[in-house]
This record gives structure tokens, sequence and C-alpha cells, in this order.
């Protein structure tokens, strides 16, 4: 069928819930995944990472876990804030040995959280 | 630390103008990239460099787009001519040595409205 452009996942959480935000990813030899925030007007952000080597890592307020079996990331955001609302993005470094074009973004999850 | 810094920050032309965008890297960063952001494709990587040197141009989109970093603290993207599809947030990152290249620092874009 026709496009008619990219629609991004929709998250709608409560404030003071907890959100997950999941990204799939293809490359099983990616070795690397960052997670970012974009707000609007404004550039991605790092949240946080983790390497193929731990399936969890801990922030503050966030926890990234990494299922290398099914291939999946997920990000948990603890006790939601209003300035937690923007665009999520998954990142892969393919393990080329370095190089940009061995990070991949996924195409983003709108968080929105309701007062 | 001051960051990402891009100007302009919002850019309307008509379609055959040239367009100027330009770039301050994070002051001791050795990498800079160019991506550009639609709804369409996402973020896509346009351009990278090292030490001034471009090391990947594959994914400049044809012979109207082009780039340079003079020097260790400034970059520009080119277009010219200009046209409606180019229309889209570009955004510029810096990331520092460290062998593999993993963490971006994103600046805050450039919206560019081709007329």
């Amino acid at each position: 069928g026709e496009s008619v452009g990219l629609h991004l996942p929709t998250l709608s959480v409560q404030e003071g819930d907890n959100s997950i935000i999941n990204c799939a990813y293809s490359n099983s030899a990616s070795d690397y995944f960052i997670w970012y925030k974009q707000e609007s007007g404004k550039g991605p952000q790092f949240i946080i990472d983790i390497r193929s080597n731990m399936d969890k890592r801990q922030g503050q307020r966030v926890t990234v876990l990494l299922n290398k079996t099914v291939k999946h990331l997920s990000l948990q955001i603890a006790a939601t804030q209003p300035g937690d609302s923007a665009v999520y993005f998954c990142a892969e470094n393919r393990g080329s040995g370095g190089g940009a074009d061995g990070l991949t973004f996924g195409k983003g999850t709108h968080l929105i959280i309701q007062p | 630390d001051a960051g990402v810094i891009q100007s302009p920050r919002h850019e309307v032309t008509e379609m055959g103008q040239e367009v100027t965008l330009r770039c301050k890297p994070i002051s001791g960063h050795d990498y800079l990239f160019w991506y550009r952001q639609t709804m369409m494709r996402g973020l896509e990587l346009l351009i990278y460099f090292n030490n001034n040197v471009p090391i990947d141009d594959s994914g400049m989109p044809e012979d109207r787009f082009s780039a340079k970093m003079p020097n260790a603290s400034f970059s520009t993207l080119k277009i010219q001519p200009s046209e409606p599809r180019d229309s889209a947030v570009y955004f510029c990152a810096s990331s520092p040595t460290g062998g593999t290249i993993e963490k971006l620092f994103f600046g805050s874009g450039t919206q560019l409205s081709v007329l």
C-alpha cells in the first residue's frame, strides 16, 4: 500500500506510574546499545547504555534490560514525571569494529505523561 | 561545557538557493557527525569526520550536499541547490576519542524548510 509517513508508536502513562519502552534489534552481532531521549525542539540526549555482556543496567530512575536470546531491549522509567515526555530512541552498535556506520538508530517511541 | 552548537536554529529558503548549516563540536572531541531527521526516515547519518578528515560520506544523498571541517572546532554542511525534499531537521553530533564510537553528543539541530 501507499506509504503515508512514519507513525511513531505512542505510549501514554499516568504521572507517577512506571513506563516500559521496548525496542527490537535485528543484528545478533550488535555488542553495544544506547537509549536516547529527544524532547521537542531539541537534539537526542544520552540516557543510558549497556554492553552485550550484561543483561541489566540501572541508572537514576531508569533501567535498561537486554535479552539477547530474542534480540530485545527495553527501557524502564520509574515514577514518571512530566519532564519524561519525549521521543525515546534505541541505538545499536553493530560491532563492526567502530565507526558511526555501526551505530544504527531505531524509529523511536513517543512517551506521553498524563497528569 | 557549552555542548555542540549549531546555527542557525531555523532556516527558511526557496528552492534553488544555497543553504549552509554550521556546527561547533565539543572541545576535545575527535569525531563529528551530520545527521538528518525526518518523520519518514528517522535519523539518518549523512557523513562523519575523524580529526577533521571525512571518513564516510556514503549517507550524503547526492552531489548537492557537501560537508567540510576546516579545523577541529568548526564544520559546515552545504546544500546547493536546495530542494523541497531537503526539508528536515539537521543535527550535528560529536564524540570523544575512544576507539569505538559509541556515545554521541547532539546539538539542538537546524530546522530547514525549503519552499
